[in-house]
């Protein structure tokens, strides 16, 4: 079974400081990983993935994520936090090689505040 | 550019009534999702969809819940006989093909309060 662990589920951080959020996945197979975020009144976005390769990953918004696979992480950071990522972040893990289908395995999410 | 749909945001119901929720998904895409977080937990999955048929269904799916695409836009999560429990943020998801580390879209989501 495969699972995902996201340490903490508030952070507060001041302007301009790094953003670190914690990831921790449990998987019998190498996973493919998954970053979301959901702004207020929104969906969930794709923020970044990794899928097999290069294990630092990058994605939008200044963010970026590495897969560390001796440690079971996938830490997503920012060098530099602006007030407009205050957000909820997600983890996800996916679930499933077979079939294609892609069910997706969600960590309980971290909020994210960003302050002056 | 394209996206995924859901309504009602937000619907408040009472204990043992029918609910249906409705997702309109990106129009190409091929297979579609319902999941659900109840406040403070973890963002479940709740079933696949593809091809007219679930695809898969996690132990939460029991029989009060069934999903279907009536007219090949819409995709919807019917509840028969809510309860408490059922109160959650319902999302629904697309995804265009088979690959697996293709991104789901997910709408905005749907509240759901059960009273």
């Amino acid at each position: 079974a495969q699972s995902v662990t996201q340490l903490g589920s508030h952070v507060s951080v001041s302007e301009g400081a790094l953003v670190l959020l914690r990831c921790n996945y449990s998987s019998s197979v190498p996973p493919y990983l998954f970053w979301y975020v959901q702004y207020p009144n929104q969906g969930l976005q794709l923020l970044l993935k990794y899928t097999t390769g290069a294990t630092l990953v990058k994605g939008i918004n200044g963010f970026e994520a590495e897969f560390k696979k001796s440690e079971t992480s996938f830490h997503l950071t920012k060098p530099s936090a602006h007030m407009s990522d205050a957000a909820e972040y997600f983890c996800a893990v996916s679930g499933s090689r077979e079939g294609g289908y892609n069910k997706l395995i969600f960590g309980a999410g971290t909020r994210l505040a960003v302050h002056p | 550019e394209p996206e995924v749909t859901q309504t009602p945001s937000h619907q408040v119901t009472q204990m043992g009534q029918e609910v249906i929720l409705r997702c309109v998904p990106i129009s190409n895409h091929l297979y579609f999702y319902w999941y659900r977080q109840i406040l403070g937990q973890k963002v479940e999955f709740l079933v696949s969809f593809y091809n007219n048929e679930i695809s898969e269904k996690s132990e939460i799916f029991d029989d009060q819940f069934s999903v279907e695409r009536p007219d090949g836009s819409n995709f919807t999560l019917k509840i028969r006989s809510t309860k408490l429990e059922d109160s959650a943020m319902y999302f629904c998801a697309s995804r265009l093909d088979r690959v697996v580390t293709g991104e789901l879209f997910f709408g905005e989501g749907s509240r759901l309060t059960v009273l």
